[in-house]
């Protein structure tokens, strides 16, 4: 079974532009969650589509988005970009609802964005 | 807040077993732990999780204390594969809150 894939892998942006990055759950699952990881900060939680709805937020600025289609695939979008939002931007998938059943989440290999 | 916290490093000797802590003081009724580890460069790998009793798989052993505010993940017989960051990551679910919860990982390091 294909894990969890991540489009493009790397990507190189200019200030003020904006970014849609794309991210293909496991066949089958329905939850794609999103997370921005640097080195001073970690891995932080953006958001968590589940069915095409967004069920949870992370503590990010309106200029993240995200969406998710029937299909379960999810983008996640960057508008007005900063410098500081240079990144591994990481998705995962789980079958449902993670953290309250036996339901673990899958990560790909992220993108790599880095904004000069 | 909420929070976990791990050690920022530990050290193992190669084929020892790595005993790695993590504190989640807030997590309560359904909420699992979940461990994943991060190799340079590529998304955290998935090892195991539980709620309440001891698991055990394939590439580790998770132990959990009887009230749920601290687990260790061993890893029986370290190789130098092993070395990564290691996460401990919980989802604390209230009314109308539902945070998810990363430590700053344990930067494990296996010595030949």
């Amino acid at each position: 079974k294909a894990g969890v894939t991540q489009t493009p892998r790397y990507l190189i942006k200019t200030r003020g532009q904006q970014v849609t990055l794309s991210c293909s759950p496991i066949s089958g699952h329905r939850s794609v969650s999103w997370y921005q990881q640097t080195p001073g900060q970690g891995l932080q939680f953006l958001f968590e589509y589940f069915s095409e709805t967004q069920r949870n937020k992370g503590n990010f600025p309106g200029r993240f988005s995200g969406r998710q289609f029937s299909n379960s695939r999810s983008e996640m979008n960057v508008s007005t970009l900063e410098l500081g939002d240079s990144a591994l931007y990481l998705c995962a998938s789980s079958l449902n609802n993670w953290g309250q059943n036996n339901s673990p989440l899958h990560f790909g290999n992220g993108t790599r964005l880095t904004v000069t | 807040d909420a929070k976990t916290t791990q050690p920022t490093s530990m050290d193992c000797a190669e084929g020892r077993a790595a005993n790695l802590p993590c504190n989640h003081s807030t997590i309560s009724g359904n909420e699992y732990v979940y461990w994943y580890r991060q190799i340079h460069s590529q998304g955290p790998q998935y090892i195991i999780h539980g709620l309440k009793n001891n698991e055990t798989n394939e590439m580790a052993s998770l132990i959990i204390t009887e009230d749920r505010k601290s687990s260790t993940l061993i890893l029986p017989h370290a190789t130098l594969r092993d070395t990564a960051v290691y996460y401990c990551i919980v989802r604390v679910v209230r009314a109308r809150d539902d945070k998810i919860i990363f430590g700053k990982g344990t930067r494990l390091h296996i010595l030949p």
